[in-house]
């Protein structure tokens, strides 16, 4: 079976300080990968979606970066974090070419930028 | 175009009550229809998804409503129970492209003893 692991589950940086979060994804070969944000009480933001190694589109334009170095890993990077920043940083994935699959979420980092 | 329009934005039943969360969308390329539901502090989990050539799909205690023609869906949660509180979010994708996924605004049930 399939499982996404992402980490860490919680984290505190100070303004200015660079951000990675790590996300992985087993039981499967050349996924979809996304990022979402969601502020607190609110909806999903996608982020950032790659649908393969390398290859990243950017939904929203701001400091933040994202890379796929292998075929199920997944990291959000940002090089001096803005209090903006802070939220709820969720990876997802989904099968690639097949008609009307869901995406499957991994249980987030929430991120407190001070 | 993309978006998913979702309401109420919350929602308070009692134990055994019919919540109803309603979704509403443009875009007629979509062809796929999920529902998320999401504990706090958790990442959201597939509930139940429907395509546009049914017009209503049942598993267990939830049932989504489907109508392609107003370009609406719903989600009703029968005999809903406290365990059911959480944010529930519709969402919408199309197979082209790189599938994207719009996801509406979410709603926030609580259901009281």
């Amino acid at each position: 079976s399939q499982t996404i692991h992402q980490w860490p589950a919680t984290l505190v940086q100070p303004v200015g300080s660079p951000l990675s979060l790590e996300c992985t994804v087993e039981g499967t070969s050349n996924p979809n990968l996304y990022w979402y944000r969601q502020a607190a009480g609110r909806g999903l933001q996608l982020l950032f979606y790659s649908v393969g190694i390398g290859q990243i589109s950017s939904e929203v334009p701001q400091n933040l970066s994202a890379s796929r170095p292998q075929d199920r890993q997944f990291i959000l990077s940002s090089k001096k974090l803005l209090l903006s920043d802070s939220g709820f940083y969720l990876c997802a994935w989904k099968l690639s070419g097949s008609l009307g699959s869901p995406l499957h979420f991994g249980n987030g980092t929430r991120l407190t930028v001070t | 175009q993309q978006q998913v329009k979702q309401s109420p934005q919350s929602l308070i039943v009692q134990k055994g009550g019919i919540p109803i969360i309603n979704c509403a969308y443009e875009n007629t390329a979509f062809d796929y229809f999920p529902w998320y539901q999401q504990f706090p502090g958790k990442g959201p989990a597939l509930l139940i998804a429907i395509r546009p050539d049914v017009s209503e799909k049942k598993e267990g205690r939830f049932t989504i409503s489907f109508n392609k023609s107003a370009k609406q869906f719903s989600l009703h949660i029968m005999d809903s129970q406290p365990g059911d509180s959480a944010t529930y979010f519709c969402a919408a994708s199309y197979s082209g492209g790189y599938q994207k996924v719009t996801f509406g605004t979410g709603t926030k049930l609580q259901v009281i003893p």
